[in-house]
C-alpha cells in the first residue's frame, strides 16, 4: 500500500505570498516507462467537493491560475502557490494513482 | 459542462443497506472509468470503489470490500454504489468522480459531484 504524508498540518501565509506544501509517498510512484509520476493535487473549500488542480506531478488542469505550481519527483512532491490570494484559502490533498489510489491527510492554507 | 448528481444518502442503522445513485451528464459517460471517494465528517478522502468505463474492471477499497457493489448503466448514464452491512465507520460524504480516461485503471479525478450524506447509527 501507498501511505501518503503531507507537511505541514496547516500554514498561514500574507497575501501575496508563496504558500509551500510538501507530499511524500511511501514507495516511489515514478514509472520509468513512461516517465510519469502518478500524482495529483486538489484544493477542497468548505462545504465543496475537491477541484482537481495538477496531475501527473505537474500539469495544471485547464483553467487552474498558473499561480499553482507542483514539482518533485519519486516520492517527495511539493505544490507551491507562488503568490496567494483570499480565494485560495481551502485544504490541500495529494493522491498516488501509481497503486490503489490514495490521499495524504490534506493541509489547511489560512491567511496570516 | 460536466455533471455528477449524487442522491440516496440518508440515515441508516448499524447492519443495514443504502444504494446510492450519480447521474451524469454533459459528457461521454460510458467512455470513462468512474469512482466513489468518501470524507468522513471533518476528515480527509478516502476512495472507496472504481469501476472501468470501456474496459469494465473493477475494483475495491479494502475497507468496504464484500460489503459494497459498484455498477453502472451505461444507457441511463448513471453510476451506483450498493452499500450492505454498514457500519458507523462508514459515515461520510459519498463523492461520485469522474476517472481522468476509460482505461482499465484508476487515475486521477478530473470532475466530482456535490456528494451525498450517509449516515450510519442507531
Amino acid at each position: 500500500d501507498f501511505v501518503m504524508t503531507q507537511s505541514p498540518d496547516s500554514l498561514a501565509v500574507s497575501l501575496g505570498e508563496r504558500a509551500t506544501i510538501n507530499c511524500k509517498s511511501s514507495q516511489s510512484v515514478f514509472f520509468g516507462s513512461n516517465n510519469k509520476n502518478y500524482l495529483a493535487w486538489y484544493q477542497q473549500k468548505p462545504g465543496q467537493p475537491p477541484k482537481l488542480l495538477i496531475y501527473w506531478a505537474s500539469t495544471r488542469e485547464s483553467g487552474v491560475p498558473d499561480r499553482f505550481g507542483g514539482s518533485g519527483s519519486g516520492t517527495d512532491f511539493t505544490l507551491t502557490i507562488s503568490s496567494l490570494q483570499a480565494e485560495d484559502v481551502a485544504v490541500y490533498y495529494c493522491q498516488q494513482y501509481y497503486g490503489t489510489p490514495s490521499f495524504g491527510p490534506g493541509t489547511k492554507v489560512d491567511i496570516k | 459542462e460536466v455533471q455528477l448528481v449524487e442522491s440516496g444518502g440518508g440515515l441508516v442503522q448499524p447492519g443495514g443497506s443504502l444504494r446510492l445513485s450519480c447521474a451524469a451528464s454533459g459528457f461521454s459517460f460510458g467512455s470513462y472509468g468512474m469512482s466513489w471517494v468518501r470524507q468522513a465528517p471533518g476528515k480527509g478522502l478516502e476512495w472507496v470503489s472504481y469501476i472501468g468505463g470501456i474496459i469494465s474492471s473493477i475494483y475495491y477499497a479494502d475497507s468496504v470490500k464484500g460489503r459494497f457493489t459498484i455498477s453502472r448503466d451505461n444507457a441511463k448514464d448513471s453510476l451506483y454504489l450498493q452499500m450492505n452491512s454498514l457500519r458507523a465507520e462508514d459515515t461520510a460524504v459519498y463523492y461520485c468522480a469522474r476517472d481522468s480516461d476509460g482505461s482499465a485503471r484508476v487515475n486521477y479525478f478530473d470532475y466530482w459531484g456535490q456528494g451525498t450524506l450517509v449516515t450510519v447509527s442507531s
